[in-house]
């Protein structure tokens, strides 16, 4: 158990619609990273954020955002779904900014039908 | 582009011999290297690291050796257990001091026979 958690495990859903994943860092850990794992691919970084600023960017679609509240937390919210967006999104957090050990949390598995 | 390639999609060893994972990466701007282990249906776990400072990294039965000028790292896992067999991921990241943003390969299945 790294001590990262990810809220839903799985999510169904329709193309159009709207969701949006959670994500609690371990305790201390002040960034948080959302990556993205689609078949037969890498993990793909999506976005970091370092107490509630964003740090860096990656292949983020323009229908994706994220945020970290002030507790931390942090929620990445996919709209307009499409089939291609069915994938692994995995966050991860690391006590801080740069040349950081990353520890991942289990992952929500989402299916957009 | 990929940046990070792990060329071999696949790795069968027997138990208790060794298992070596390659990992060779492009971009000359990395200077942290970092490999994780999965298993199915959780996330990756943090195996060990290595900086760009030094060639070798030990950490009980595992060890990465870098080599910078190949642009050529590999985890050697000595003896390999059943336990071990999982998917492994490299990756590696440049540092700008302001982020730490990873780029990983697409992972090696590891298969260990008892």
């Amino acid at each position: 158990d790294s001590g990262v958690t990810q809220t839903p495990k799985h999510l169904i859903t329709a193309t159009g619609q709207r969701v949006t994943l959670r994500c609690s860092p371990r305790s201390g850990d002040l960034s948080v990273y959302w990556y993205q794992q689609s078949l037969d691919q890498g993990l793909q970084f999506l976005i970091q954020y370092y107490n509630g600023e964003e740090r860096a960017k990656g292949n983020i679609l323009e229908r994706f955002s994220a945020q970290q509240f002030p507790d931390l937390h942090s929620e990445l919210n996919l709209s307009s779904l499409e089939l291609g967006d069915s994938a692994l999104y995995f966050c991860a957090s690391s006590v801080g900014v740069a040349r950081e050990t990353q520890y991942f949390g289990p992952g929500t598995r989402l299916l957009v039908l | 582009d990929q940046q990070v390639k792990q060329n071999s999609p696949s790795l069968s060893v027997q138990e208790g011999r060794i298992s070596i994972l390659n990992c060779d990466y492009t971009n000359s701007m990395f200077d942290y290297f970092l490999w994780y282990k999965k298993y199915p249906a959780e996330g990756p776990t943090f195996l060990i690291s290595i900086s760009s400072i030094k060639d070798k990294n030990e950490d009980g039965r595992f060890t990465v050796f870098l080599n910078k000028s190949a642009k050529h790292l590999s985890l050697h896992i000595v003896p390999s257990q059943p336990g071990d067999s999982a998917v492994y991921f490299c990756a590696a990241s440049a540092y700008t001091g302001a982020n730490s943003k990873l780029t990983f390969g697409k992972g090696i299945t590891l298969s260990v026979r008892p």
